[in-house]
Formats: C-alpha cells, sequence, structure tokens
C-alpha cells in the first residue's frame, strides 16, 4: 500500500525556520491527508484536504493541494523543536475507506 | 480524552510461538484498521473492518495471520506462527470513516520482536 512519495526523506533546519514537505501520488484521489508520528509512538492526524480544496490552513500548518499534477505539500511555519517529528502524507481513492501512506520525510528542528 | 488502545505494548516471543495483539478502538468509530511498521517496508495496511465486517485482509499473510472483530470495543490481531520476520510495530487505528470524515486515530503500537 506504499504508493505515495515524500521528499525530501530528511529535512534539517533551524528553529524558527519554515518547513516544506512533498507528496506526490500515482491515482485518482478522494482526500489527502498528512499526519505526524513522534518516534515510538503511533501516527496523529494533522490536517485533511478533499479533492475540490486547494488549499487550507490549521495554525502553522499550511498544506496544499495540485490533483493536475498529483502532488501535495506541507508546511510548518516558524517551526520549533517540538516539531521534530515524522510526517506522512495519506491518501484516499474515491469510495474507498483505506489510506495509502508514503514513506514520510523525517523532520529535525535544531533548537 | 476518547484513545485507541493496544496492548501489549512490548511483546519479546520466539519463532513458533502463538502471538495475539489486541486494539480497543475509539467508541462510536465504524471502521478499525490494522497496519504493520517497518525500517524497511513502512507502514503497510494488513486488514481493516467496517461496522465489524472484515473488508479487505490482502495486506496480510493469511497462512499465519488472523484478524477478528468479535465485539465493537475489542479487535484483535493473531500470528501463528510466528517467524523473525514478523519483527516490527503494529498499529492499530479506528476512523469515523466516511463522508465527510476520513480521519483515523492510532493507538500508540505493538512493538513485537521474534526471536
Amino acid at each position: 500500500s506504499q504508493q505515495g512519495e515524500e521528499d525530501p526523506q530528511a529535512l534539517s533546519i533551524q528553529e524558527g525556520e519554515n518547513a516544506t514537505m512533498n507528496c506526490s501520488y500515482k491515482t485518482s484521489i478522494n482526500n489527502l491527508q498528512w499526519y505526524r508520528q513522534n518516534s515510538g509512538r503511533g501516527l496523529v492526524h494533522l490536517i485533511l484536504i478533499r479533492s475540490n480544496e486547494r488549499e487550507k490552513h490549521s495554525g502553522r500548518l499550511r498544506v496544499t493541494l495540485d490533483t493536475s499534477k498529483k502532488s501535495s505539500s506541507l508546511l510548518i511555519t516558524a517551526s520549533r523543536a517540538a516539531d521534530t517529528a515524522s510526517y506522512f502524507c495519506a491518501y484516499s481513492g474515491a469510495g474507498s475507506y483505506q489510506l495509502t501512506f508514503g514513506k514520510g520525510t523525517k523532520l529535525s528542528v535544531i533548537p | 480524552d476518547a484513545r485507541v488502545t493496544q496492548t501489549p505494548r512490548h511483546k519479546v516471543t520466539e519463532m513458533g510461538q502463538e502471538v495475539t495483539m489486541r486494539c480497543q478502538p475509539i467508541l462510536g468509530h465504524n471502521t478499525v484498521f490494522w497496519y504493520r511498521q517497518t525500517m524497511m517496508q513502512g507502514l503497510e495496511l494488513l486488514a481493516y473492518f467496517r461496522n465489524r465486517a472484515p473488508l479487505d485482509d490482502s495486506g496480510m499473510p493469511k497462512d499465519r495471520f488472523s484478524a477478528e472483530m468479535p465485539d465493537a470495543t475489542l479487535a484483535t490481531l493473531k500470528i501463528q506462527p510466528s517467524e523473525p520476520r514478523d519483527s516490527a510495530v503494529y498499529f492499530c487505528a479506528s476512523g469515523l470513516v466516511g463522508p465527510p470524515t476520513y480521519e483515523q486515530y492510532f493507538g500508540p503500537g505493538t512493538r513485537l520482536t521474534v526471536t
């Protein structure tokens, strides 16, 4: 079920900088979601964008979706050390209940 | 604060032994998923249930893995017999999946080591 691709695989930035992660997929989708996973923990849902939406905001998170390019990006503004985690995109096709996850971007925010 | 719970959190067992992992989904959620996460393969969907009925278990090795949902508060994943290649973190997730919500809520995982 690993058909999504994130890049970069790893990203290291200074606290206060913005972090951008990208996700590409191969099928038609109903929605695309981003999840965060702290080391040794389960995944936590961050934000969902529907296929008819182009941009969505939640706090310091901004997600864009370009269905023509089959790609999405997650921007975290004013990063904090606590944002250090792996970030996964996941998407589901029309009529599907299951998610396909990418391999994730490992973000390190240096204090 | 509703959460998905999983037991045990850690399991070390010898090859050939039976392993049972349990999950209590969030009350009211209609869909339960089992995932396996390894460094090499990433996050893989093993099986999922909707309203307690198995919908898809194509990601699961059928000869040794089985998943059940005996009631709305319990989902189980069994491996018999276990093999070293089954070592991974197994996650359960639940959600009220379907228009308009599709979010999944993950448990803390069961870290399985098979020696």
